[in-house]
């Protein structure tokens, strides 16, 4: 079974700060790649995603991640954040043989205005 | 488009007794749902996939018994948890994936709900 590691859990940073989540998987195979935005009080929403093709995968909301496949990993970006990205992030696998998604623990982020 | 929806968003239940919820796709029709389960501050854990007119399969370690997963149409899945007692208590979470877009493959999530058995 893949795992998902996402560190630093609690992300706290002032308006138009850079913010950066790490996301790294285990498995060895083709997989697609997810990140997922969960605002206070509302349910899962997709930020982007990565099939195949460029691995700089740019997503809804200024966000944007890259794909490094040496480096197994799937780090979410974006240059200026704003008090309402203040948000639970996941980053979600699906390897290609199955259609089990696998999630990382999340990343708590808080933008201070 | 691509709403999914979950009723109840919150029950509250005595322990022993058993409780439905329900998952449905408002705007398309959806083959497979998954049903997780997510506990304070921890990540989702998918604990069955459900096919439309078939049984459920389950992760391992999820009591089939107890987690009953009906998916009898296109747009309905079931979730009922059986004789609840207060470990069951947590945060239920359907997802669907859109019949016939195999290729793009995004799992659209519902609010979610809470149980807590008293």
């Amino acid at each position: 079974a893949q795992s998902v590691s996402q560190h630093n859990h609690h992300v706290i940073l002032s308006e138009a700060a850079s913010l950066e989540l790490g996301c790294n998987y285990s498995y060895g195979g083709t997989v697609n790649l997810f990140w997922y935005v969960q605002y206070p009080g509302q349910h899962l929403q997709l930020l982007l995603k990565y099939f195949s093709g460029d691995p700089l995968v740019k997503g809804i909301k200024g966000f944007e991640a890259e794909f490094i496949k040496s480096k197994f990993s799937f780090n979410l970006r974006k240059p200026s954040v704003q008090w309402s990205d203040t948000a639970e992030y996941f980053c979600a696998v699906r390897d290609y043989g199955n259609n089990r998604l696998a999630f990382g623990k999340g990343n708590q982020v808080v933008v201070i205005p | 488009g691509a709403v999914v929806s979950q009723h109840p968003s919150w029950v509250i239940c005595k322990s022993g007794t058993s409780v439905k919820i329900e998952c449905r796709s408002l705007d398309f029709q959806a083959t497979t749902m998954f049903w997780y389960r997510q506990f304070p501050k921890q990540s989702l854990m998918l604990m069955a996939t459900s096919n439309e007119g078939s049984k459920a399969t389950y992760e391992q370690g999820v009591e089939k018994d107890k987690f009953l997963i009906n998916h009898a149409s296109l747009t309905l899945s079931t979730l009922t948890v059986t004789s609840a007692h207060p470990e069951d208590s947590s945060f239920y979470i359907c997802s669907a994936r859109e019949r016939g877009l195999a290729a793009s493959d995004t799992q659209y999530f519902g609010p979610g709900t809470r149980l807590t058995v008293l």
